[in-house]
């Protein structure tokens, strides 16, 4: 089993719906990444989580330590935002640890 | 303000050939670390430092060797090219520790035939 997963893998959804993206883990941390990677492009960190909720824009992060789980949600969701999303944890000696992603496509 | 550099961004290497990736960051960052993006495998984590002077091995180290000598510099190198190693390769960097906001370069491309 993975230390870190996220679901779903795939998610197809029409602009303007409300998304979310959850993060499991399984180990102890310090710290957690949301990051979004577009089809042959960068990675660009959207949140960095210890702690509670963070918003920015039509993206929302929240983390619940003690039941090791974190949710990405979107709000008012367009084709743009239309990337892979992917959680990391910071475990021990200051690693990281990443889930396999999840591919959202936003339909027009 | 460059942010985090990466050259180059396409490589195709021979197997057995050497070569290094470069990453610079012009942020002060003490945390720098070279990653590896595999299809069905995600990112994993090959070399990180935590300073100038500092590296350590992360979950898929073999074959790659790295040095810190400056604070803007983490370069990886590949000493000896197997197909194995042709993957999407990316730098990233954070201030102080992973519990800052991460700057990831934008990529290099390797193919090793």
């Amino acid at each position: 089993k993975n230390e870190v997963e996220q679901s779903p893998q795939n998610l197809t959804a029409q602009e303007g719906e409300f998304i979310t993206i959850n993060c499991s883990y399984s180990v102890g941390i310090s710290a957690l990444h949301w990051l979004q990677q577009h089809p042959g492009g960068g990675i660009v960190s959207l949140f960095m989580l210890s702690s509670g909720k963070k918003k920015h824009g039509r993206l929302i992060a929240t983390i619940n330590i003690q039941e090791k789980h974190s949710s990405l949600h979107i709000t008012a969701s367009h084709p743009r935002d239309s990337a892979v999303y992917i959680c990391a944890v910071v475990g021990r000696a200051q690693k990281l640890v990443f889930g396999q992603g999840t591919r959202l496509t936003i339909n027009p | 303000n460059a942010g985090v550099t990466q050259t180059p961004k396409f490589q195709v290497l021979k197997t057995g050939q050497s070569m290094t990736l470069q990453c610079a960051q012009d942020m002060n960052h003490e945390y720098m670390s070279w990653y590896r993006q595999d299809p069905g495998m995600g990112l994993r984590l090959i070399h990180y430092s935590v300073g100038a002077g500092i590296t350590d091995q992360g979950e898929v180290p073999n074959g790659y060797n790295v040095s810190r000598s400056t604070t803007e510099d983490f370069p990886l190198r590949l000493l000896s090219a197997a197909p194995s190693q042709t993957s999407v390769y990316f730098c990233a960097s954070s201030w102080q520790s992973l519990n800052s906001p991460l700057h990831f370069g934008n990529g290099t491309r390797l193919t090793v035939t």
